[in-house]
């Protein structure tokens, strides 16, 4: 592994199904990242994690949870899918340095149907 | 609230150089970025400043003007790879970025 992955690639859910979408990195940052990118719209975030055994609410926390039990891996679950979750999904960590640069996985395209 | 303002689209000429603004609003500041974003990929870093002035990186530069709440990316050289959309971001006092819609750049032969 090499920077951040996420799984799966793409995916597309039923309404009310539950779904996990993976995240790990192997560069050791201890924050990582969920966002949603939409058409039109900046990247807004659904939670976040300073670090292992923490995690915080973003922008849009509503309809999704995050657990942090390591520094490798941040997975994102929604409880039950709806249209509205239509995404793509970013997962990204940062370096904590003095600019804390934040670095993106390639990302998951889900569609709720 | 917090806002970040940026063109939707640009065109430019291959060759040629393009300026891409970026305005903000935002309740305290600690830092702007720059991301490139191509079709279909994850968002790349290309560059941060925290104080004012210009920040060059080979082709492409970043200027920060803080009083005014202003940022602009320059790329020099325009190649055919550049075309993407590039994405301004602003950490804010609660430490959290907080994104701009982005502008897509089309470079036209």
């Amino acid at each position: 592994i090499a920077g951040i992955t996420q799984a799966p690639t793409s995916q597309i859910l039923a309404a009310g199904r539950r779904m996990t979408l993976r995240c790990t990195q192997d560069m050791r940052h201890n924050a990582m990242y969920w966002y949603r990118q939409d058409l039109g719209l900046g990247l807004r975030l659904i939670h976040y994690s300073n670090t292992a055994g923490t995690t915080g609410k973003g922008e849009v926390p509503d309809g999704y949870s995050v657990s942090r039990a390591n520094t490798d891996d941040f997975p994102l679950t929604l409880a039950s899918a709806v249209p509205s979750q239509t995404s793509v999904y970013f997962c990204a960590s940062s370096d904590g340095q003095n600019s804390d640069t934040q670095y993106f996985g390639p990302g998951t395209r889900l569609t709720v149907l | 609230g917090q806002n970040i303002d940026q063109p939707t689209e640009m065109t430019a000429t291959e060759g040629a150089i393009v300026q891409i603004n970026c305005t903000y609003q935002t309740s305290g500041f600690n830092g702007l970025f720059w991301y490139q974003q191509h079709a279909g990929e994850a968002p790349t870093f290309l560059s941060y400043n925290v104080l004012d002035g210009l920040e060059e990186k080979g082709r492409f530069s970043s200027f920060l003007s803080r009083s005014k709440g202003y940022s602009y990316l320059l790329l020099k050289e325009l190649q055919m790879k550049d075309s993407a959309s590039y994405l301004c971001a602003v950490r804010d006092q609660e430490y959290q970025l907080i994104w701009g819609a982005g502008t897509k750049l089309i470079i036209k032969p």
